[in-house]
C-alpha cells in the first residue's frame, strides 16, 4: 500500500460544479503539500498546510492530522482548472523528504 | 526574481548514448531536487542537492547521477540510455532542504530515447 493515496485517479465535472480531490496517508507528517501540474507539464504549489484549513481564491485546502486526511476543494469550477493535482507529504521521522501521491487529472467541461 | 530554468527543453537521444540536463535554480535557493515523470504516472524523485552534497536519493539504477556546484546550479546525467528513460525531467528549488519548505518547478526537459 502507498503510503499516499489520492482520490479519485480521474475526475471529469461540468463548469460550475464544485470540486473535491481527496489525499490520505498513513505516516506522520510535518507538512503536506498541494500542488497543480497543467497539460503543458509546469508544477505549481498551491498550498503547504500542517494544520486547519486554507483558502486562496476559489481554492481551499483542508487537513486532518487525527485522521491522516487532507482535502482540496474548488468553487464554481472553471476549464482553466482543468490540470493534475498531486499531494505530497513531509515524513514527520525526516525533516526533508516528500513522499508524493500518484496525482488526481481533472477535466472540467465548459 | 527570476524562477527555475532548465535546459534544455527537448531532447532526443538514441538508446546508448549519454545525456546531461541542467538546472538552474531561483537565486538564493540552495536545495535542488529532480524529478522523473513518465506519461501517466506521478512524480518519481531521483535526488536532492543541498549546498553541493547529495543528501537523499531514489531508488534508481547507477545510470543516474547528479551534482550540484557552489553557486546551487545542479546538472544531471544519464548514461547508458534506455528507451524507459524517455521521460519528463523536472528540477525543483527551495531555500533550505525542508519538507516545510514550497519547492518552486522548472518548466522541465522532455528526453526522448529512440
Amino acid at each position: 500500500k502507498n503510503e499516499v493515496e489520492q482520490s479519485p485517479q480521474n475526475l471529469t465535472a461540468q463548469e460550475g460544479e464544485f470540486i473535491t480531490i481527496n489525499c490520505s496517508y498513513s505516516v506522520g507528517i510535518s507538512a503536506l503539500h498541494w500542488l497543480q501540474q497543467h497539460p503543458g507539464g509546469g508544477i505549481v504549489s498551491l498550498f503547504m498546510l500542517s494544520s486547519g484549513k486554507k483558502k486562496h481564491g476559489r481554492l481551499i485546502a483542508t487537513i486532518n492530522i487525527q485522521e491522516k486526511h487532507s482535502s482540496l476543494h474548488i468553487t464554481a469550477s472553471h476549464p482553466r482548472d482543468s490540470a493534475v493535482y498531486i499531494c505530497a507529504v513531509g515524513r514527520m521521522d525526516s525533516n526533508y523528504q516528500l513522499i508524493w501521491g500518484a496525482g488526481t487529472k481533472l477535466i472540467i467541461k465548459p | 526574481k527570476a524562477g527555475v530554468t532548465q535546459t534544455p527543453r527537448y531532447l532526443i537521444k538514441t538508446r546508448g548514448q549519454q545525456v546531461t540536463l541542467s538546472c538552474s535554480p531561483i537565486s538564493g535557493h540552495r536545495s535542488v531536487s529532480w524529478y522523473q515523470q513518465t506519461p501517466g504516472q506521478g512524480l518519481q524523485f531521483l535526488f536532492e542537492y543541498f549546498s553541493e552534497t547529495q543528501r537523499n536519493k531514489g531508488n534508481f539504477p547507477g545510470r543516474f547521477s547528479g551534482r550540484q556546484f557552489s553557486n546551487s546550479r545542479s546538472e544531471m546525467n544519464v548514461s547508458t540510455l534506455e528507451l524507459g528513460d524517455s521521460a519528463l525531467y523536472l528540477c525543483a528549488s527551495s531555500l533550505v532542504l525542508s519538507a516545510q519548505e514550497t519547492q518552486y518547478f522548472g518548466p522541465g526537459t522532455r528526453l526522448l530515447v529512440l
